[in-house]
């Protein structure tokens, strides 16, 4: 029981390229969720899904695209990479309607020159 | 719109005492939850505790109990017996199941479990 993975740990983008990072999930979980966490700062919420072929958008979808086709996988994609979408991407899924714990992948860390 | 307040950036704390994360929070919707995460410096999220906002007691979780206040909108974090693994940054969130049905996460609190 692998839990959440994320693929890859670590890229470095140029601005203007494009990206697609990679959520998993082994929990049979229905919700999953992209966040980007910033220095001194809390995890932000991209965007989210309720279940297979849906998505939401979160707190700060601007830039970001992603793609719900199996359920237990959660596709982030950046179109034309920016620096300021240099941080640290964690993905997370959980059960039900989300009052409950939340687990967490353990983090992407993005950077855009 | 939910908020969390996290206003501790840092706070040490001496090996074997207990210690008090503070979070306040902001949020319309009538029925949430509150979340408290640990992050070590290595980087991965792991959950701690949760309180429901119809649960009636406290909730605790071996050394980590959760104050809730609601009248207050607060939600402390109390660490027991502080071990030295216990360093790391804590963060308060908040999910509601209302329109938002997002967790809403604080600015966090590094916590620095002194020798």
């Amino acid at each position: 029981n692998a839990g959440v993975t994320q693929t890859p740990k670590f890229r470095v983008l140029k601005t203007g390229q494009s990206m697609t990072l990679l959520c998993a999930q082994d929990m049979n979980h229905e919700y999953m969720y992209w966040y980007r966490q910033d220095p001194g700062m809390g995890l932000r919420l991209i965007h989210y899904s309720v279940g297979e072929g849906t998505t939401a958008k979160g707190e700060v979808p601007d830039g970001y695209n992603v793609s719900r086709l199996k359920k237990q996988n959660f596709l982030l994609g950046l179109e034309s990479a920016a620096p300021s979408q240099t941080s640290v991407y964690f993905c997370a899924s959980s059960y039900g309607s989300g009052v409950g714990e939340q687990y967490f992948g353990p983090g992407t860390r993005l950077t855009v020159t | 719109a939910q908020k969390i307040t996290q206003t501790q950036p840092g706070m040490f704390v001496q090996e074997k005492e207990a210690v008090t994360l503070d979070c306040t929070y902001d949020t319309s919707d009538p029925s949430y939850g509150l979340f408290w995460y640990k992050q070590p410096s290595s980087g991965e999220m792991i959950f701690l505790i949760y309180q429901g906002s119809y649960d009636q007691q406290n909730a605790t979780e071996g050394r980590y109990s959760l104050n809730f206040q609601k009248a207050r909108k607060s939600a402390n974090l109390v660490i027991s017996a502080s071990q030295l693994g216990d360093s790391a940054m804590y963060f308060c969130a908040v999910f509601s199941s209302g329109s938002a049905r997002q967790l809403t996460f604080g600015s966090g609190t590094q916590l620095t479990v002194l020798p």
